[in-house]
């Protein structure tokens, strides 16, 4: 099992571009978050997905958008970049039941100049 | 709202000597708190979370409710322990509230 899956695993996208990023959930979950991590923070909740709707958000602008596809698997679209959406996404996967843990990609990191 | 802060950004320690990350949370609700771990050049991974109450490569985390913290603990450090710790918190839904981290420094 490859557990999650993102890509890419580094971009350069300049100010006003728009960028998607790409998850596949680990084998067995059904839903995935997304999560933004600035430089020296810890990671910031962006949004849920599951059962392909959006089911809670975090504190992030609309320009922050998402999809979820039937095989489970994610993709966070950013609209109007901006130099402070530089940071590592991490994609987190988990099984509905709350007795299920997190599982974390590995992140893209993403650099607006 | 939810909150958790780790009020050290850098631990260092000698080999041998105990070690003891802070993590203080705020919740109205009851909440579950976890211990995220991040290795170099690997990927954030669960440590242990307070409601298996177990032990996790020498780590143990007692969750207070009274002080709202949830405090990290191990007796012995190994210089494998070196690496980034994250504290979170899950409320409501299924969303983690993170603190910023905590980097650990184990010198031989």
């Amino acid at each position: 099992d490859a557990g999650v899956t993102q890509s890419p695993t580094h971009l350069i996208k300049t100010r006003g571009q728009q960028v998607t990023l790409r998850c596949s959930p680990k084998s067995g979950h059904d839903t995935v978050s997304w999560y933004q991590q600035a430089l020296g923070q810890g990671p910031q909740f962006i949004f849920q997905y599951y059962e392909e709707e959006e089911r809670q958000r975090g504190n992030f602008p609309d320009r922050f958008s998402g999809h979820q596809f039937p095989n489970y698997s994610s993709e966070l679209n950013v609209n109007a970049l901006l130099l402070g959406d530089s940071a590592l996404y991490l994609c987190a996967s988990s099984f509905q039941d709350r007795n299920y843990g997190y599982t974390f990609g590995s992140g893209t990191r993403l650099t607006v100049v | 709202a939810q909150r958790v802060t780790q009020p050290e950004k850098l631990l260092s320690v000698f080999k041998g000597a105990p070690v003891e990350l802070k993590c203080n949370y705020s919740y109205s609700g009851s909440p579950e708190l976890f211990w995220y771990v991040q290795y170099s050049r690997q990927r954030l991974q669960l440590l242990l979370r307070h409601i298996s109450r177990e032990s996790i490569k020498g780590f143990t985390a007692d969750l207070n409710k009274g002080e709202t913290s949830f405090h990290l603990k191990k007796p012995f450090a190994q210089e494998e322990d070196s690496a980034m710790y994250y504290c979170a918190l899950r409320a409501a839904g299924n969303k983690l509230t993170f603190g910023g981290g905590t980097r650990v420094l184990v010198k031989p």
